[in-house]
């Protein structure tokens, strides 16, 4: 039920762009994004809802192929503050409804050099 | 901006030993959760909990773990003889609404260490 997350890790050069992957083996309901600095609780993002959808926060921005499957988390023009490991979670559909809890992949550890 | 609360921020147990996790999540949200995270590693769900009952569990909340909401505004995780791989973060969380069109709001989190 784990979603698969890819890249596991990636370096970026400040300005540089980033994809992170996220694949789930289940029909899903909704998708989301969070992010975790070391030491602190994952934060919030955003949602993504089953009919396939793109949304943007800043320069992070996020789609969902509800046919694949599969989100993507795009982030442009990479900040230092954007360090930290990023967590997709999915809400699988059960029995024609939402699972009614989030289930995250392992994380991909981003980190942003000046 | 309400937040959600958890104590303590360190727990120290010997093996064997109950432990009570506490969160006060924020106010007017209606599901609860706790995750737990091992060093490093990823974010894993233990239990939610909505209108007083449980409403999922995983496999790692076995027998060894209960919840309870005892007022109208703590939430606590109970595990009852510690194990050393119990050692790990957990995380209390809150959601307002349906997952998905509610954030998850995490506390801060209560790093038990089980020696």
């Amino acid at each position: 039920q784990q979603p698969v997350q890819s890249p596991q890790a990636v370096i970026l050069r400040e300005g540089e762009d980033a994809v992170i992957n996220c694949s789930s083996s289940k029909a899903l309901y909704s998708v989301h994004w969070y992010r975790q600095k070391h030491g602190e609780a994952p934060v919030f993002l955003m949602i993504l809802l089953k009919g396939g959808e793109q949304k943007g926060h800043e320069k992070i921005s996020a789609s969902f192929n509800e046919k694949k499957q599969q989100s993507s988390l795009y982030l442009t023009a990479s900040q230092l503050s954007y360090s930290g490991t990023y967590f997709c979670g999915t809400e699988i559909i059960n029995y024609g409804g939402s699972q009614g809890n989030l289930i995250f992949g392992k994380g991909t550890k981003l980190s942003v050099k000046p | 901006e309400p937040e959600v609360t958890q104590t303590p921020s360190h727990q120290v147990t010997q093996m064997g030993q109950e432990v009570i996790l506490r969160c006060v999540p924020i106010s007017n949200h209606l599901y609860f959760y706790w995750y737990r995270q091992i060093l490093g590693q990823k974010v894993e769900f233990l239990v939610s909990f909505y209108n007083n009952e449980i409403s999922e569990k995983s496999e790692i909340f076995d027998d060894q773990f209960s919840v309870e909401r005892p007022d109208g505004s703590n939430f606590t995780l109970k595990i009852r003889s510690t194990k050393l791989e119990d050692s790990a973060m957990y995380f209390c969380a809150s959601m307002r609404g349906k997952v998905w069109n509610s954030p998850l709001h995490f506390g801060n989190g209560t790093r038990l260490t089980v020696t």
